[in-house]
């Protein structure tokens, strides 16, 4: 079963800070980040194992909230490149599979 | 070129028609999945491989068959295209021994248009 992300889709101006969601029915295992440009591949951002890790590297972090089944993502004084669709996904405890939730479009403006 | 290659990027197909999409990666990773994207839906996994000859089904299976007789290479056929496999389709290798762990590296997707 996907995760669902929320929001579905956020503006922001350049500077301001965003927050992106990611939530699980199933107990979770680990959760990765993962972000897209538009006409590219995905590309890695980060991973969280269980224990309730907090991870991050510039202004990009994320925390992980096993007993919540939830992760968020953080963006911090966004800029112009943070733009792209963002993608959680999460595995389980019974399967070894990574599972993508639907998407948060991410727009950053002048 | 060292990396994830899919080829061929583009494809227009008719319906019934067999079509093979091949993935080819560098660095003996261990693991290999193949991704169809489509709006409203994000990724979903299609089939992924463990290693060579070990292949397991994904969320989305039906229609498609995988095989992979050497770790480079990890090619998705469609044994009768239909409209519904219309999609970008993604490979990735992982050099994780676990799903749990590891970064998964995408290739630069296939363009699949089935009429």
């Amino acid at each position: 079963q996907q995760p669902v992300q929320s929001p579905q889709a956020v503006i922001l101006r350049e500077g301001e800070d965003a927050v992106i969601n990611c939530s699980s029915s199933k107990a979770l295992y680990s959760v990765h980040w993962y972000r897209q440009k538009h006409g590219e591949a995905p590309i890695f951002l980060m991973i969280l194992l269980k224990g309730g890790e907090q991870k991050g590297h510039d202004k990009i972090s994320a925390s992980f909230n096993e007993k919540k089944q939830q992760s968020s993502l953080y963006l911090t004084a966004s800029q112009l490149s943070y733009s792209g669709t963002y993608f959680c996904g999460t595995v389980t405890g019974t399967a070894s599979k990574l599972t993508f939730g639907t998407g948060t479009r991410l727009q950053v403006t002048l | 070129d060292a990396g994830i290659t899919q080829s061929p990027r583009y494809k227009i197909t008719e319906t019934g028609r067999q079509v093979t999409l091949m993935c080819h990666q560098t660095w003996s990773h261990s693991y290999m999945f193949w991704y169809r994207q489509d709006l409203g839906h994000g990724l979903r996994l299609i089939y992924y491989s463990a290693a060579a000859d070990i292949t397991d089904k994904g969320e989305v299976p039906d229609g498609y068959v995988v095989s992979r007789s050497k770790t480079e290479n990890f090619p998705l056929t469609l044994e009768s295209a239909t409209r519904s496999q219309t999609s970008v389709y993604f490979c990735a290798s992982s050099e994780s021994a676990a799903v749990e762990f590891g970064e998964q590296y995408f290739g630069p997707g296939t363009r699949l248009t089935v009429t």
